[in-house]
């Protein structure tokens, strides 16, 4: 069955580092991935997606590439402030009929000042 | 343009009780979506349906029954609540990508549900 990992429950990094969160899947072929960023209490708002043919793509502090060889998306946040402290959630999606997209549990990214 | 609006926000039921859970969206989607999201399980889809008229089962569909209104809104029903369902609901809608697969998800607020 389709399987989504994003690397740990929960990151920490200080103020002014950069922060890399890890979606890695199996058993699926995806044609495309989406990052969605989601605070307490509120619903997952989209910031970015790329697509099986692109290797990176960035806004503003946020970079994200997709490698389909080693089924894994990198989600970078650089110079990264507590604000940006938030669950981030991958998800993939295909382009066979109306299939939903599958969301990964998301990573939890704590910036201290 | 409120983009997707949840009614209610929370709600506490006793088990065995019925409720719809409503969600309306002001974007001309196609698909719209329910989702359930509990502590370390991330976001589940329970149903969802791709355009006005059709409506798919998602992960975990048992207990629940949906129906898409018309193009705006689509609800969620519990016949028979249980302290399982007890959970945040997040109902989402999309377009379709040129190529098909869904585009941008749009969600809801949310409504927090305790079943007692």
């Amino acid at each position: 069955s389709q399987k989504i990992e994003q690397n740990s429950e929960a990151l920490n990094i200080q103020e002014g580092k950069t922060a890399t969160l890890t979606c890695n899947y199996t058993n699926y072929s995806p044609a495309y991935l989406q990052w969605y960023r989601q605070d307490p209490g509120r619903g997952p708002v989209f910031l970015l997606l790329i697509r099986e043919n692109e290797k990176e793509k960035r806004k503003e502090r946020l970079k994200v590439t997709f490698d389909t060889t080693l089924k894994q998306s990198l989600f970078h946040v650089t110079a990264s402030q507590p604000a940006d402290s938030a669950t981030y959630l991958c998800a993939l999606g295909s382009l066979s009929g109306n299939t939903p997209l599958v969301f990964g549990k998301g990573t939890r990214l704590s910036v201290i000042a | 343009n409120a983009g997707v609006t949840q009614t209610p926000k929370f709600q506490v039921l006793k088990t065995g009780q019925s409720m719809t859970l409503q969600c309306a969206q002001d974007m001309n989607h196609n698909s719209m979506y329910w989702y359930r999201q509990d502590p370390g399980m991330g976001l589940r889809l329970i149903y969802y349906s791709a355009s006005e008229g059709t409506t798919d089962k998602g992960e975990v569909p048992n207990g629940y029954n949906v129906s898409r209104l018309n193009k705006r809104e689509f609800s969620l029903r519990l016949e028979s609540a249980a302290p399982s369902q007890t959970s945040v609901y997040f109902c989402a809608s999309s377009a379709i990508l040129s190529g098909g697969g869904a585009d941008t998800q749009y969600f809801g607020p949310g409504t927090r549900l305790t079943v007692l």
